[in-house]
């Protein structure tokens, strides 16, 4: 079984300020462990994604996300936040024995001049 | 790359009507996807397959869903009849192998 919490459902920042979007996962498998960001109206994009290689992922826009096994976390982070950051983003895990990808719930990020 | 392709991005229909949704993967994907979203449920996987055949169908309401994949490049997913709870947005995205999943920008369906 696998799971993920989102530890918040909503951030708010200034712009210019640093992101933390919080993510814990649960999983039998070794995981694979992505973000996804969804701006209103439209389709899910791959921020990022880890599968077993370097703790530290590196995404676009500017976004990484750390892995800790033991702390069983995957928080995304951004140094500086941007008016067009302003979206909902998804924490998503799948296991090493299927395909099956589990949602956390979204956090919606908000971005204030 | 064109990445996941999806028709049509809107369908209006009464209900009771059918209704059959597109998508043509990325190139090269062998794993293809189709989710639904809905503001009280979030994201839900209805079905999956790999190289063509159905790996898991478990999300999806048996009675009137049916997923097909007749080639490598294209999928559809049917709703007859259709409902008005059969309202959302249904995604179809693709992967290959361990990599990360790609979705399409999805088609909002409204029964009414």
């Amino acid at each position: 079984a696998q799971s993920v919490t989102q530890l918040d459902s909503h951030v708010s920042v200034s712009e210019g300020t640093p992101v933390l979007l919080r993510c814990n996962y649960s999983s039998s498998y070794s995981p694979s462990l992505f973000w996804y960001v969804q701006h209103p109206n439209k389709g899910l994009q791959l921020l990022l994604k880890y599968t077993s290689a370097a703790t530290l992922v590196k995404g676009i826009n500017g976004f990484e996300a750390e892995f800790k096994k033991s702390e069983t976390s995957f928080h995304l982070t951004k140094p500086s936040a941007h008016m067009s950051d302003a979206a909902e983003y998804f924490c998503v895990v799948s296991s090493s024995n299927d395909y099956k990808l589990s949602f956390g719930a979204g956090t919606t990020v908000t971005v204030r001049a | 790359d064109a990445g996941v392709i999806q028709s049509p991005r809107h369908e209006v229909t009464e209900m009771g009507q059918e209704v059959t949704l597109r998508c043509k993967p990325i190139s090269g994907h062998d794993y293809l996807f189709w989710y639904r979203q809905t503001m009280m449920q979030g994201l839900e996987l209805l079905v999956y397959f790999n190289n063509k055949a159905v790996m898991d169908d478990s999300g999806m309401p048996k009675d009137r869903f049916s997923a097909k994949m007749p080639n490598a490049s294209f999928s559809t997913l049917k709703i007859q009849p259709s409902e008005p709870r059969d309202s959302a947005v249904y995604f179809c995205a693709s992967s290959l192998a361990r990599g990360g999943v790609y979705f399409g920008p999805g088609t909002r369906l409204t029964v009414t």
